[in-house]
């Protein structure tokens, strides 16, 4: 069975970063774009960008433009999302889900990783 | 970018009950469009994509409408297991925006 399993929750000061993975796992991972979306405490969800993972080509929101970076390695079929130059407002919950089929939407999910920043 | 907005933004409902809830778009977004539903503490859940294809797995009394800009999700008959936040989000052009979702409660 298809499943996205995220990296454990991550404490950051403000002004770091923090890179969250993404293991894919029950299909091919180079057929199926990842996507990132959060979600801070109470609020709705944002999507921040999208990464195919067979080419590596990426788009972001203009929101995350110079902030965030998303990387793959396919030898073990796990996508990356790295946010840079954290501040408080970027505590979230963290999720990757896969894009893809005939509608392209977004089928399968990641349990989230929550990210804090405080200092 | 493309605004989505939701009506209403919480429904009180019983279990037996007919709701609908309804999705705008800023502009057309022709049936690129899913519903989600999200517990708290878990990942949204994919409901209906392309507007109105019912995902593999999720009951029918679930069922999704429109085109355009304005769209429609409705549960036929509220089971306990649907008290949650719905969300709508269209996948016309990037960047793939979500409405602010829709909270239903139990009477």
């Amino acid at each position: 069975q298809v499943q996205l399993v995220q990296s454990g929750a991550e404490v950051k000061k403000p002004g770091a970063s923090v890179k969250v993975s993404c293991k894919a796992s029950g299909y091919t991972f180079t057929s199926y774009d990842i996507n990132w979306v959060r979600q801070a405490t109470g609020q709705g969800l944002e999507w921040m960008g999208w990464m195919n993972p067979n080419s590596g080509n990426t788009g972001y929101a203009q929101k995350f433009q110079g902030r965030v970076t998303m990387t793959r390695n396919t030898s073990i079929s796990t996508a990356y999302m790295e946010l840079s130059s954290l501040r408080s407002e970027d505590t979230a919950v963290y999720y990757c889900a896969r894009g893809g089929g005939s509608g392209y939407t977004f089928d399968y999910w990641g349990q989230g990783t929550l990210v804090t920043v405080s200092s | 970018d493309i605004q989505l907005t939701q009506s209403p933004s919480f429904l009180s409902a019983s279990v037996g009950d007919r709701v609908t809830i309804t999705c705008r778009a800023s502009q057309g977004i022709s049936s690129y469009l899913a519903w989600y539903q999200q517990k708290p503490g878990k990942a949204p859940k994919l409901l209906i994509y392309a507007a109105s294809t019912l995902q593999s797995g999720v009951p029918s009394r679930f069922s999704g409408s429109g085109s355009g800009t304005e769209f429609t999700l409705t549960i036929s008959s509220l089971q306990p297991e649907d008290f949650a936040t719905y969300y709508c989000q269209q996948l016309n052009s990037y960047p793939f925006t979500f409405g602010p979702g829709t909270k239903v409660d139990i009477k």
